[in-house]
């Protein structure tokens, strides 16, 4: 079946840049997506790429796309303490349905 | 900004217990869906319904889970006799359209009950 993985933690200095990265099986997945949760909310999609594209930015941040590898990143350019959050990775695996990864929580120091 | 509500943000339960987890979708979404995290574990979809009806389960959604759309606000999962690996946060989410062909599938998620059954 459909499967999304992605490392659990990453850990950067407020000003660096984040990359996360996130791995997934279902290669006939149309769109990718990135969802962010703060602590206490909901998971907020955050941006997503169509499967034809190889990368996408939006402000400060960027996905990478690579389709034979199946790998999906997310580059947060600039790092700030606000974005300190679990981000998940998840893709369309059937008509309405998402599968996603357990998250990477983002941790941003001072 | 419209948003997803979900009530109880906790409940608490004994095992064999029936409990009913509420949602407010956002008012003009069609699309609602049930998603579930146990603790340190991946986010996994339950079910998505549709015009009063069942879209999509997954294998989780077995007889002992049910939705209901019982007013045209409230979207409720009922568990009905609980067992202690249904501790876990469930996420409500809705959107306005669906389907791998849309330009995008965005559902918009509630912040969640937390489930703990003792």
């Amino acid at each position: 079946g459909e499967d999304v993985e992605q490392s659990l933690f990453l850990s950067v200095r407020e000003g660096d840049s984040s990359v996360i990265n996130c791995t997934y099986t279902d290669s006939s997945s149309t769109y990718l997506y990135w969802y962010k949760q703060e602590p206490g909310a909901g998971l907020q999609l955050l941006t997503y790429i169509f499967s034809n594209m190889d990368m996408k930015q939006d402000q400060r941040l960027t996905v990478l796309l690579n389709k034979k590898d199946k790998h999906l990143s997310l580059r947060i350019a600039d790092t700030q303490t606000g974005d300190s959050a679990i981000y998940f990775c998840a893709e369309n695996s059937g008509y309405s349905t998402l599968t996603f990864g357990k998250g990477t929580m983002l941790l941003v120091s001072p | 900004e419209p948003e997803v509500t979900q009530t109880p943000s906790h409940q608490v339960t004994q095992m064999g217990q029936e409990v009913i987890l509420r949602c407010v979708p956002i008012s003009n979404h069609l699309y609602f869906y049930w998603y579930r995290q146990i603790l340190g574990q991946k986010v996994e979809f339950l079910v998505s319904f549709y015009n009063n009806e069942i879209s999509e389960k997954s294998e989780i959604f077995d007889d002992q889970f049910s939705v209901e759309r019982p007013d045209g606000s409230n979207f409720t999962l009922k568990i009905r006799s609980t067992k202690l690996e249904d501790s876990a946060m469930y996420f409500c989410a809705s959107s306005e359209r669906a389907g791998p062909l849309t330009p995008i599938n965005e559902q918009f998620f509630g912040p969640g009950t937390r489930l703990t059954v003792l």
